[in-house]
């Protein structure tokens, strides 16, 4: 079965712009969890989206946005970039329930200049 | 306070050592307990997952939790060159959630 996968994998943009992240969850799964990993803050949760509906979120300003589609796929969406922005953004999918195991994708880097 | 504290190392080991990772959170609810491994430029890969108290061993790798003392801990037998990472406790107490203590980077020397 394929993992959890990520486009793109590297990403550079500028202060102002915008991104928009893509992740395809393993076959199955319904939840998709997003999480910005920093050297300083490590690895803090932004979003979960369960069958299209965002199910829990973090404590992100709303320019961190996200949404599910029918077949599970999620995309987040990054508006007014900061420099502070620059993270490995990563997401997880799982079948759904409280107590099931996250499986986590590769990763986008983003870089903000 | 953070919820979860992980001493963020960098830890160095041996080759063939017995490595020991822990972890101490505040909440109480907490009841289930992950081990990620993180290889550099790499996504997260689970390594170990238990729920409540209790030991859970996997080949060289023991996951410890004691709820008593909010405390738990990884432990890596016959340590490998290949076992260099971070390591990254995790709580899942609120569905899709989980919250992570900041890592434990390790090095382990041929």
């Amino acid at each position: 079965k394929a993992g959890v996968t990520q486009t793109p994998r590297y990403l550079i943009k500028t202060r102002g712009q915008q991104v928009t992240l893509s992740c395809s969850p393993i076959s199955g799964h319904r939840s998709v969890s997003w999480y910005q990993q920093t050297p300083g803050q490590g690895l803090q949760f932004l979003f979960e989206y369960f069958s299209e509906t965002q199910r829990n979120k973090g404590n992100f300003p709303g320019r961190f946005s996200g949404r599910q589609f029918s077949n599970s796929r999620s995309e987040m969406n990054v508006s007014t970039l900061e420099l502070g922005d620059s993270a490995l953004y990563l997401c997880a999918s799982s079948l759904g329930s409280p107590q099931e195991t996250q499986y986590f994708g590769p990763g986008t880097r983003l870089l903000v200049l | 306070q953070k919820e979860v504290e992980q001493d963020p190392g960098p830890l160095s080991v041996p080759e063939g050592a017995i490595v020991s990772l822990n972890c101490t959170y505040s909440n109480s609810a907490f009841q289930y307990f992950m081990w990620y491994r993180q290889y550099s430029r790499k996504g997260p890969e689970l390594l170990m997952y238990t729920y409540s108290s209790g030991n859970k061993e996997d080949g060289r790798f023991t996951a410890q939790v004691d709820k008593s003392s909010k405390y738990i801990s990884l432990f890596i037998r016959d340590s490998q060159p290949s076992d260099s990472a971070t390591y990254l406790c995790a709580q899942n107490n609120q569905g899709g959630k989980l919250i992570f203590g900041q890592g434990t980077e390790l090095s382990v020397k041929p």
